[in-house]
């Protein structure tokens, strides 16, 4: 059963980079997308992009300037660097396994929480 | 992108069907049999329902169904029960090569 675990910093200075890593177990990294997609509090999903096993990635448009998402093959791991960020950007972070070639987001994260705060 | 359009809230006794919209254009809903509707109860991540449309994954009940007409996608929910009581999202692949959700959909039992 493949599980997925968000960790980084709960809290982020605004104008700095919010940085999240998701580690994978009970899995391998192929064939799978991996991506993240947030939710502020009491508001809607957002989905914020993600990468493939082969490297390739896609990018909320709207957030396309400030975000990066990579790829640990060797530690089974994807990691969020969101830079610039303001108290916009402050919600529930999740990490999701997506199957390549569908729609479907079979696996979660529980979610972290990330404030941005002074 | 803009987020699809979905109804704010639905509700339904014990035993009824509901259903639930999922409006985009042709760039999105309309363009690609990609997709998916999730599920989420307060303070939990949300569960994957149906994807590519009409597909169930494993373990979720066959009292959920999904379909597609033009722009606007569809999920309804049969039978219905108090545990269903949660908030819904569709999600669809776009033209960009990106995907997008919905607006997010509360259900209530009544």
């Amino acid at each position: 059963q493949v599980q997925l675990q968000e960790s980084g910093p709960g809290l982020v200075k605004p104008s700095e980079t919010l940085s999240l890593t998701c580690t994978v177990s009970g899995g391998s990294i192929s064939p799978y997308h991996w991506g993240w997609i947030r939710q502020p509090p009491g508001k809607g999903l957002e989905w914020i992009g993600y990468i493939s096993y082969g490297g390739g990635t896609s990018y909320n448009p709207s957030l396309k300037s400030r975000v990066t998402i990579s790829l640990d093959t060797s530690k089974i791991q994807f990691s969020l660097r969101l830079t610039s960020v303001t108290a916009a950007d402050t919600a529930v972070y999740y990490c999701v396994r997506v199957v390549t070639g569908t729609s479907n987001y079979d696996c979660w994260g529980q979610g972290t929480l990330v404030t941005v705060s002074s | 992108q803009s987020a699809l359009t979905q109804p704010a809230s639905v509700s339904g006794s014990p035993g009824q069907s509901i259903t639930i919209s999922c409006t985009g254009t042709s760039s999105d809903v309309g363009g690609y049999n990609y997709v998916s509707w999730y599920q989420q109860h307060p303070g939990k991540a949300p569960k994957v329902m149906i994807y590519d449309v009409s597909n169930r994954p494993s373990g979720v009940s066959n009292r959920f169904s999904g379909s597609k007409s033009g722009n606007t996608a569809s999920l309804t929910i049969s039978g219905l029960q108090a545990e269903d009581e949660a908030d819904y999202y569709c999600t669809s692949y776009t033209s960009s090569g990106t995907y997008v959700f919905g607006t997010g959909t509360t259900v209530t039992v009544l």
